[in-house]
């Protein structure tokens, strides 16, 4: 059974500043990585999904990094700004019997301050 | 342009009743879920469904069950509702099994 970590559980800092948020997962037969964030209130949206072959993924200023191996990934985000408030939250397909169903962590809780 | 959509966005009801949520994409994407969301916002898969056929059925009651009339749409069905199903319901699609997976608004549920 697939389990998936994220550290910190919430994280506040001021505007500007880069960042680290952590997930680890315990199964290392993924298919892929996902991560998401969810704002108060709503949906989820994708921000970048890593494949199991894949070592990083970038959009903007956002950079995710992946090692299957110490079942470890790795969200950067640089020059934080305000907007950036919201719960992030990482996914990855347990692929046990084929399902590929999703096993999400809890999320960090991410408070930029002007 | 609604990638993931899905009616009612907040649904109040009684214990006992039976209701339904439906979920529409337009993604052309052959796989949809739903997922649960509970009071500590932990998201839980309840089911899949990839080509019209049942893959996925996490150990949920059998009071809930998926429909889905074609490719672009997975309807939940909940009979007999319990007070612990009140949570956010959340439908999601995806291009194949393990594809990027996109999620619509969510659906809050509060049985009274």
């Amino acid at each position: 059974k697939q389990e998936v970590t994220q550290i910190p559980a919430a994280l506040s800092v001021p505007e500007g500043e880069n960042l680290v948020l952590n997930c680890s997962f315990t199964d290392s037969a993924i298919y892929n990585l996902q991560w998401f964030r969810q704002d108060p209130g709503k949906g989820l949206t994708s921000l970048l999904l890593i494949q199991s072959s894949q070592r990083e993924q970038t959009s903007g200023r956002l950079n995710a990094s992946l090692d299957k191996s110490s079942g470890r990934s790795t969200l950067y985000i640089a020059a934080s700004q305000p907007g950036d408030s919201a719960t992030y939250l990482c996914a990855v397909p347990y692929s046990g019997a084929g399902s590929y169903q999703l096993t999400f962590g809890k999320g960090t809780k991410l408070s930029v301050i002007p | 342009d609604t990638a993931v959509s899905q009616t009612p966005k907040y649904l109040v009801t009684q214990m006992g009743n039976d209701k339904s949520i439906k979920c529409e994409q337009n993604l052309g994407h052959d796989t949809m879920y739903w997922y649960k969301q509970d009071s500590k916002k932990f998201l839980k898969i309840m089911f899949s469904y990839n080509n019209k056929e049942l893959i996925i059925n996490e150990t949920v009651p059998n009071r809930f069950s998926p429909k889905s009339p074609d490719k672009a749409h997975l309807n939940l069905h909940i009979n007999s509702l319990e007070l612990g199903d009140s949570a956010v319901y959340f439908c999601a699609s995806s291009r194949g099994l393990g594809g990027e997976q996109f999620f619509g608004p969510g659906t809050r549920l509060t049985v009274l």
